[in-house]
């Protein structure tokens, strides 16, 4: 059973636009979790990441929010542009400091059209 | 150079052959991973290695062996492999704190490009 679950395979979303991904969990001992982004042909690489003692953070155009009472985060991407298309991985922690305890969703696909 | 660099990008190899992965990083990073990224299926952790020592072997069959002769190279020794085998194989790296006396925050993974095994 997964326990990180990224429900939509694929999102598309205009230029300018906003982009919402989301992210389900089950494991109420998750406590830190991130994003990674990846290009075709390329590994994933870190977008964001936020700990369970905040419920937003923000890096530039990328803000992700905690809600940990519903076990759902999001990453907001705005304004949304073309070369934001990729898939996007959810990966969250129970272990803090412990990248061999990540759980990974399997990704959602975001096209962002001109 | 690229901060993580796996070779070859693409490989078809049958079941009865042998080959390996390699996987070279630049960073200074500390621990290295095998990742297996299947249709359908998360990320799955195979191996890790933290200074040079397996730290984690995800009962992986033994038709893949993993090696790691120092901090910048990890190998993925491949023999008699199954249709099911082929995947994108990814190699990561990152700074263990956890390993290097540090207070342990999650250090992001660096991935490269990954192989593209077919079995046939």
């Amino acid at each position: 059973d997964q326990q990180v679950k990224q429900n939509s395979p694929s999102l598309s979303v205009q230029e300018g636009r906003i982009s919402i991904l989301n992210c389900d969990y089950t494991n109420s001992m998750f406590d830190y979790f991130l994003w990674y982004k990846k290009y075709p042909a390329e590994g994933p690489t870190f977008l964001i990441s936020i700990s369970s003692i905040k419920d937003k953070n923000e890096d530039g155009r990328f803000t992700v929010f905690l809600n940990k009472s519903a076990k759902h985060l999001s990453l907001h991407i705005v304004p949304s542009q073309p070369g934001d298309s990729a898939v996007y991985f959810c990966a969250a922690s129970a272990h803090p400091g412990n990248n061999r305890k990540l759980i990974w969703g399997l990704g959602t696909s975001l096209a962002v059209n001109p | 150079e690229t901060g993580v660099t796996q070779t070859p990008r693409h490989l078809v190899m049958g079941m009865t052959n042998k080959k390996s992965l390699k996987c070279e990083q630049h960073l200074g990073h500390n621990a290295m991973y095998w990742y297996k990224q299947s249709a359908k299926k998360p990320l799955e952790l195979m191996f890790v290695y933290s200074l040079e020592e397996r730290v984690e072997n995800n009962s992986v069959p033994s038709r893949f062996s993993p090696e790691c002769p120092n901090s910048s190279h990890l190998f993925l020794h491949l023999h008699t492999l199954q249709p099911e085998d082929s995947a994108l194989y990814l190699c990561a790296s990152s700074q263990d704190l956890t390993r290097s006396g540090g207070a342990g925050t999650n250090e992001k993974l660096f991935f490269g490009s990954g192989t593209q095994l077919s079995v046939l």
